[in-house]
């Protein structure tokens, strides 16, 4: 399995403020997926933004936006604008192309808390 | 109506039981997949499934087995529940040509 790194356990920040979660992955293979989930107190996994490794241009949704360093092997989230909502854990996951399983391998997750 | 439903969604089993955890999907989608989340540790595989006749073990399959009745359905079994078993499983779903993965509300298994 791939090694999925966050370094940052938990994150707080106030409402409408802007926040940055690190990720960093390990592996040797040059075609692969990597995502961004949300899990909410509801618990469910919801998915955030995802980007393929062979593109240069940073994913963005709405408020949600990337920064894919493809050469250090780092995929951060910023969260801008911030609201209430947005409170949960986030999960960064890599799936590797071309053994067509699709496997994901996740890191150990950030939980996020917004400050009103 | 969800698409991944999992049952039951919370349960409480005693140590040396066997446990049934359900996922039925109304995707389409061939590929099913088994997660168990514990704090600290994030998501890991156990089993996956390509179709009824392809079962795989992920990275932490020891303790559990699975069947993929349908297309549409995958459970997971623990022949003999002991408490480091206690965690939030997921199932997850996926289309081979869609990579991305779909994931049911999760179940709450705790062994006593």
């Amino acid at each position: 399995a791939q090694t999925v790194t966050q370094s940052q356990p938990e994150m707080s920040v106030q409402e409408a403020e802007t926040v940055t979660l690190s990720c960093t992955y390990d592996t040797s293979e040059n075609n692969y997926y990597l995502f961004w989930y949300k899990q909410p107190p509801s618990r469910q996994m919801i998915l955030v933004i995802r980007q393929e490794a062979y593109k240069q241009q940073n994913a963005t949704e709405n408020r949600f936006s990337v920064n894919f360093q493809k050469a250090a092997k780092s995929f951060s989230l910023k969260i801008s604008d911030s609201q209430l909502g947005d409170t949960a854990m986030y999960f960064c996951a890599f799936m590797k192309l071309g053994s067509n399983d699709y496997k994901l391998s996740f890191g150990a997750g950030t939980t996020v808390t917004v400050r009103a | 109506d969800a698409d991944v439903t999992q049952t039951p969604r919370n349960r409480i089993t005693k140590t040396g039981k066997r446990i049934m955890l359900e996922c039925s999907q109304t995707k389409g989608h061939d590929r099913m997949y088994w997660y168990r989340q514990d704090p600290g540790l994030g998501l890991r595989l156990i089993y996956y499934s390509f179709d009824v006749k392809d079962i795989n073990k992920g990275e932490i399959s020891d303790g559990y087995s699975v069947s993929r009745q349908a297309q549409a359905k995958f459970s997971l079994s623990l022949e003999s529940a002991i408490p480091n078993q206690t965690a939030l499983y997921f199932c997850a779903t996926s289309e081979g040509g869609l990579k991305e993965q779909y994931f049911g509300p999760g179940t709450r298994l705790t062994v006593t």
